[in-house]
């Protein structure tokens, strides 16, 4: 199984909403990340977790919340979310071993509208 | 800032043509080149992760060839087919963590 999944598939959610993206692969991969894509740009690493833990965080503003709660999930809290967060967030995931330079495999995406 | 740059942005073949694009990146620093290809719709798909001077890599009628001293990739395709349509994005990685810098792509489209 080398599928990266990602729920839910689009959200649209207003400024003083909560809500969670997740993310789960069954690969036992123990490095997961967060990118952000917003149209007609690259994907930007937002989050990376390795081992469960929080190894990089790229200045990503507090009302993004990355939360890694077993090896095989990944979740990402959202709250008070500006409009200009709507984009496309990829969620991927990397065997951590270590050693020669990894393949990252990326799930679809979830889309957020935030209105 | 580090630059990852992709040309040309968009491209529109006919089915057997063959076509190739650029990727360039920083020649400092450097430790791999990912190209990925991405279908509307769906997950990226890793196509080769190349690390070495000089190294080529070939799946299928697909082919890449890097060049690390002056910081460039290119990625052919042989006898595109529309099957092939997708955007294919380069990705930088500098130094030995996981952080992968992404070209903004090259757009294929591949007209039967």
């Amino acid at each position: 199984d080398t599928e990266v999944t990602q729920t839910p598939k689009h959200l649209v959610m207003g400024m003083t909403n909560k809500k969670s993206l997740k993310c789960e692969q069954h690969m036992g991969h123990r490095a997961m990340y967060w990118y952000k894509q917003k149209a007609k740009k690259p994907p930007e690493l937002m989050f990376v977790y390795s081992y469960e833990k929080l190894s990089i965080n790229e200045s990503v503003p507090s009302r993004f919340s990355p939360e890694c709660p077993n090896s095989s999930l990944l979740n990402l809290h959202l709250h008070a979310l500006q409009p200009e967060d709507s984009a496309l967030y990829l969620c991927a995931s990397s065997q951590a071993s270590g050693g020669a330079p990894e393949t990252q495999y990326f799930g679809p995406g979830t889309r957020l509208l935030v209105l | 800032i580090l630059n990852v740059e992709q040309s040309p942005q968009s491209l529109h073949v006919q089915e057997g043509d063959s076509t190739n694009f650029t990727c360039s990146f920083p020649s400092s620093n450097f430790y791999a080149l990912h190209w990925y290809r991405w279908e509307t719709a769906k997950s990226p798909e890793a196509l080769f992760v190349m690390t070495l001077n000089g190294d080529e890599k070939k799946k299928g009628r697909i082919s890449a060839t890097l060049n690390t001293k002056e910081g460039y990739s290119y990625l052919y395709i042989k006898g595109s087919q529309p099957e092939d349509s997708a955007t294919y994005l380069c990705a930088f990685h500098g130094g030995a963590t996981n952080k992968l810098i992404f070209g903004t792509g090259t757009l294929l489209a591949v007209q039967p």
